[in-house]
């Protein structure tokens, strides 16, 4: 089974505060995926990438960067947190060949700043 | 650019009755289609999907069908449980890449 494991459920920090999510995958995906969930809005993508060291930008980028030094962990970073980045994140891998490109989904970070 | 409808919710139904979540697209080319859904405190899962037009996904007793000359792809299922309650996504991705766009979602709750 795919597995795709955040490492933390649920997150308090502070505003300012510099904010790490971290997500591995055990699939040797080529590809990893964080989006935000919102009510109302589903899922929006962050950021991407396809290969190690490789990254682009997805929907909403701004107050976040990432970093991919290893295929198998995504870092999502918060660089000075603020109060509308309170929200869900998910993590997702895939294969980038196109027949078997499901995406697998972390649990999930619920992360509230204050 | 992308984009994906999905009805709003929540969907209130008692056990054993008929489901269907209404979705439509737009997308250029030929997207391939999906339903995911996430039951509480979990991520999502793949329920179905299908990647050409008339293709009928099915899973778990749920059925989609892919119509390209109305641009939809609905859910169905013809008795629902207790346990179907979660939240529901559509999503597509594009004919050459891999990302995907995702409707809103839809929460359906079922009552014993």
């Amino acid at each position: 089974d795919v597995k795709v494991t955040q490492s933390s459920r649920y997150l308090v920090k502070r505003t300012g505060e510099k904010v790490f999510l971290e997500c591995v995958q055990d699939m040797d995906h080529e590809n990893m995926f964080w989006y935000r969930q919102d009510p109302g809005l589903g899922l929006r993508l962050i950021y991407f990438s396809y290969d190690v060291k490789m990254k682009e930008k997805g929907d909403i980028p701004e107050g976040y960067s990432v970093s991919r030094e290893k295929k198998e962990r995504f870092s999502l970073i918060l660089e000075s947190a603020s109060t509308n980045q309170t929200s869900m994140y998910l993590c997702a891998s895939s294969f980038s060949e196109l027949a078997k490109n499901i995406q697998y989904f972390g649990a999930g970070t619920r992360l509230s700043v204050l | 650019g992308d984009s994906v409808t999905q009805m709003e919710g929540p969907v209130t139904l008692s056990e054993e009755a008929c489901l269907t979540i209404n979705c439509t697209y737009t997308a250029t080319g030929y997207p391939s289609l999906f339903w995911y859904v996430q039951y509480p405190g979990e991520g999502l899962q793949l329920l179905l999907k299908a990647t050409k037009a008339d293709d009928k996904g099915s899973n778990k007793g749920f059925e989609a069908t892919y119509r390209k000359e109305t641009t939809s792809f609905h859910l169905e299922k013809g008795s629902v449980q207790v346990s179907d309650s979660a939240v529901y996504f559509c999503a597509l991705t594009g004919e050459y890449g891999n990302k995907l766009v995702f409707g809103a979602g839809t929460i359906l709750r079922v009552k014993s």
